[in-house]
């Protein structure tokens, strides 16, 4: 799998929106671009995932650059609950033997009054 | 509810002694992995199992055991001869091998005394 690369921290004002970067260069044609996010000592909880296309669900946008090198994802009204670390990782999504998905150190985000 | 359940939250040893940490889903996944995660650090992988009665070294294996006897358990052993065993260790599971959501448990923290 890809290797990811992301800023180690970031801050936001609350009600802003909160844009994480991730560069994936190294990504394959089949492999998606998935993020997750952790809130201390507890199990990562999934966001959002995207191939090529911007994807938009009810937590979140992703943004994929058109050469899938990088990608944004953006939190659009954050809150002081989505201060968390966030993870960007590249994963196919079919059965292949490629099942190690390598988790970086994340973005700690932080979102501040 | 569907999910993922590790067991203890909480477990202390002292030095030497062998611990086994529970997982347990009914997801109906095929594919389980064990995270280790230290404090300020990303998901290592230690252990992954594509089906029952089949399991694979991830990048961290050394100290660790593991078994697939059951489609819905994938236990974790931390032995003796795992050096620096004090972390915080999860559970995911993904519908198939290597591909798709990762889906986590919320983690089991083992302190060394």
């Amino acid at each position: 799998d890809a290797k990811t690369t992301q800023p180690p921290s970031m801050d936001c004002a609350e009600g802003r929106a909160a844009n994480l970067p991730c560069n994936h260069s190294t990504i394959s044609g089949n492999e998606y671009v998935y993020w997750y996010r952790q809130i201390h000592s507890q199990g990562p909880q999934y966001i959002i995932h995207g191939l090529k296309n911007n994807e938009t669900n009810e937590m979140a946008s992703l943004i994929i650059t058109e050469d899938r090198k990088s990608s944004t994802l953006i939190l659009p009204h954050a809150t002081l609950r989505d201060t968390a670390v966030y993870y960007c990782i590249v994963r196919v999504s079919q059965n292949t033997n490629a099942g190690k998905s390598t988790f970086g150190d994340g973005t700690t985000l932080t979102v501040k009054p | 509810d569907g999910g993922i359940t590790q067991s203890p939250k909480y477990l202390f040893r002292k030095e030497g002694q062998n611990v086994t940490l529970s997982c347990e889903q009914n997801l109906n996944h095929d594919a389980m992995y064990w995270y280790r995660q230290d404090p300020g650090q990303g998901l290592r992988l230690i252990y992954y199992s594509q089906i029952v009665n089949d399991f694979q070294k991830g990048d961290i294996a050394e100290g660790y055991s593991v078994s697939r006897e059951k489609k819905e358990s994938f236990p974790l052993t931390v032995t003796s001869a795992q050096k620096n065993p004090t972390a915080f260790y999860l559970c995911a599971s993904s519908l198939g091998w290597g591909g798709g959501e990762l889906f986590f448990g919320e983690g089991s923290r083992l302190t060394v005394l």
